[in-house]
């Protein structure tokens, strides 16, 4: 079975811009979650989505991201407009039914210049 | 309110050598319990997990953690370690079934010295 499959696994963006990042979860997995990862933060939750419905927008995040899941196997990560402040790696990972086990992607490496 | 601590940033064990990685929880009931794997340039992985019964579960790659109520911890141990363990370890908890609630530990990056 494939995994959790994110794209770009690298990406560079001049402040202000915008930029989009995909995710296709494990097939059968109805939640999908997208995180971000920092050394100094760790792992924070960005948006949670469940059969395709969001179900949580991450608070904070709010105001420049925006998660979308278009169907059952893509969902994108849109950052608009880039700061500085958003390099870090974001990664997607999905689960099923009341597993508490998450099946992460490799993560996409966003710098913001 | 929940969380996790690893109070360890940094590890480093000899090749060989045993090992145990610190994970300390804050919940007041029974939470369920995870360690995670990230190898360089890649996501998380699941190592082992403990949802209740015996507190010492096994895991992948001869890993195992012991969850002790008593003591809010769920240290993870392997007796030889190999220089493919090198990675960052995190340490997760749940209240609840289902993945929408983890709380993540700050992570422990283990090096292995040859």
């Amino acid at each position: 079975d494939a995994g959790v499959t994110q794209t770009p696994r690298h990406e560079v963006a001049e402040k202000g811009q915008t930029i989009i990042l995909k995710c296709e979860p494990v097939s059968g997995h109805n939640d999908l979650f997208w995180y971000r990862q920092t050394k100094i933060q760790g792992l924070e939750l960005l948006s949670y989505f469940r059969s395709k419905s969001l179900m949580e927008d991450g608070g904070a995040f709010k105001d420049r991201f925006k998660a979308e899941m278009l169907n059952s196997s893509f969902s994108t990560l849109k950052i608009q407009p880039t700061e500085p402040k958003d390099s870090a790696v974001y990664l997607c990972a999905s689960s099923w039914g009341r597993q508490n086990t998450l099946y992460f992607g490799a993560g996409t490496r966003l710098s913001v210049l | 309110a929940q969380s996790v601590t690893q109070p360890d940033a940094r590890v480093t064990v000899s090749e060989g050598a045993s090992l145990q990685l610190r994970c300390k929880y804050s919940y007041s009931g029974t939470p369920y319990l995870f360690w995670y794997v990230q190898y360089p340039r890649q996501g998380l992985q699941l190592l082992l997990k403990y949802y209740s019964g015996d507190p010492v579960v096994q895991g992948v790659n001869g890993f195992e953690a012991e969850f002790s109520k008593s003591n809010s911890s769920f240290h993870l141990r392997k007796a030889s370690v190999h220089w493919s363990d090198s990675a960052v370890y995190f340490c997760v908890l749940s209240a609840v079934e289902g993945a929408d609630r983890l709380t993540f530990g700050k992570g422990t990056q283990l090096i292995i010295q040859p």
